[in-house]
């Protein structure tokens, strides 16, 4: 079965520190995607990245980077530089890479940056 | 990416009546999820609703108590039926995929449901 750990439940940082969220995966699938999802107070859902399992290149993306390491079955996400703005809860999530593509989430990891 | 809409956007309801949500996406699209959210908690699949036939329900929901439809590549509806307050959650549809290039799931606003 598909499983995503977010052992850290909550993070509190002060504005301009760099902070890195961890995520944990896993599955029996050789081929899958990894997700991270950022959930602002209002409520929705927003699409941040996809990683797929045959890419382990790291990707930055302004002040935000990830970094996939398939052996030690980990998807950071790094933001340099933290505003207030960043403050939400952050979900990584897995899907298999073909069939049914339900996404499996972890359990939020809720960041908050302090001026 | 989709622009996905849902109303209500938030609900409080009576114990034991029933609530119907709907999902509307501007493009067609070839699947359509419903997430329950509970308070404090993470998103936990309910269902995945297929265009023209019964929706495909995960462990723990059964279609008498969140019956779905979908009749059409645009449009969804999620109905929590006898509601007790412990339905209390946000109910998020989500679309995928849409970018034609990989499995990328979007998510409408969800409704904020509270039951007294």
């Amino acid at each position: 079965a598909q499983k995503v750990t977010q052992a850290q439940t909550e993070i509190s940082v002060v504005e301009k520190e760099d902070v890195t969220l961890d995520c944990v995966y896993e599955t029996r699938d050789t081929t899958y995607y990894l997700f991270w999802y950022k959930q602002p107070p209002s409520g929705e859902l927003v699409f941040l990245i996809r990683r797929n399992s045959f890419d382990e290149q790291n990707e930055i993306s302004g002040r935000y980077s990830w970094n996939f390491q398939k052996s030690t079955s980990s998807f950071n996400f790094t933001i340099t530089a933290s505003q207030v703005v960043d403050s939400a809860v952050y979900f990584c999530a897995l899907s298999d890479y073909q069939g049914a593509q339900k996404l499996v989430f972890g359990q939020g990891t809720r960041l908050t940056i302090n001026p | 990416s989709a622009v996905i809409s849902q109303k209500p956007s938030r609900d409080i309801c009576q114990r034991g009546t029933s609530l119907t949500i709907q999902c509307q996406v501007d493009s067609q699209v070839t699947m359509m999820f419903w997430y329950r959210q509970q308070p404090g908690q993470s998103l936990t699949l309910i269902a995945t609703a297929n265009q023209g036939s019964e929706a495909t329900y995960e462990s723990g929901f059964v279609i008498d108590k969140f019956p779905i439809s979908r009749p059409n590549l645009t449009f969804s509806t999620l109905t929590v039926s006898n509601m007790s307050p412990e339905d209390s959650s946000i109910y998020l549809c989500s679309v995928g995929p849409t970018d034609g290039a990989g499995e990328t799931q979007y998510f409408g606003p969800g409704t904020r449901l509270l039951v007294l």
